[in-house]
């Protein structure tokens, strides 16, 4: 079978970098992928690592380790917006399998 | 706003009743897939179509559920008499498999209240 483990909730203030971990137990990985979610809305893409190491994104960072079946999401210079729901997701050949997902608070 | 839309955007229906929800996805977009998604959790692979064709069915998804994707274009879910465990938010999903690149664009989803 498949699971993902991630923090259920990270609580940060605006500015500050917060590193959202997220491991892993899969059979047929292709990669690791990150949603955002805001609450009522759709799950949005941020980024995706096929490959060990990180990648960025503007004010967003994606690290994996496959060896270690581990990846992280770091966001850096916080804002009120970035409070949502981060979800990694194992891609597989046809779909995804979504964490459980973690709740970022942001306060001022 | 990705591309992807659904509808409708809430459905509330009684138990034992059908439903029916679409999803028009990015139109360059060869595959296209059904999640569901409860409060709390992250989405659950329902089903997919690559084109035309149905080419995966998750366990989840039980006889009462069908899906088409007729042209290889919009696709249907439907729920046959429906239960209060079908109470969730669906979302769709679409991408273009080229080369390694299958990043998927998510709708707005459709949230069914059963009662």
């Amino acid at each position: 079978g498949q699971s993902l483990e991630q923090p259920s909730e990270v609580t940060a203030v605006e500015g500050a970098i917060v590193q959202i971990n997220c491991t892993y137990q899969t059979s047929g990985f292709y990669g690791l992928s990150w949603y955002q979610q805001h609450d009522g809305g759709a799950p949005t893409f941020l980024s995706y690592n096929a490959l060990d190491g990180l990648e960025e994104t503007g004010r967003f960072s994606s690290f994996l380790s496959r060896s270690d079946s581990y990846g992280y999401l770091l966001l850096q210079e916080l804002q009120m917006k970035d409070s949502a729901s981060y979800f990694c997701a194992v891609r597989g050949f046809q779909k995804l399998v979504f964490g459980t997902g973690t709740r970022l608070l942001v306060s001022p | 706003d990705t591309g992807v839309s659904q509808n409708p955007r809430h459905k509330i229906t009684k138990r034992g009743q059908n439903v029916t929800f679409r999803c028009d996805p990015i139109s360059e977009h060869n595959r296209l897939y059904w999640y569901r998604q409860t409060l709390g959790q992250g989405p659950e692979f329902l089903t997919y179509f690559q084109n035309e064709a149905q080419l995966e069915k998750s366990r989840l998804l039980s006889d009462r559920f069908s899906a088409e994707r007729p042209k290889g274009s919009f696709s249907t879910l439907e729920i046959q008499r429906t239960e209060q465990g079908d109470s969730a938010m669906y979302l769709c999903a679409s991408s273009l498999v080229q080369g390694g690149n299958n990043e998927q664009f998510f709708g707005p989803g459709t949230r069914l209240t059963v009662l």
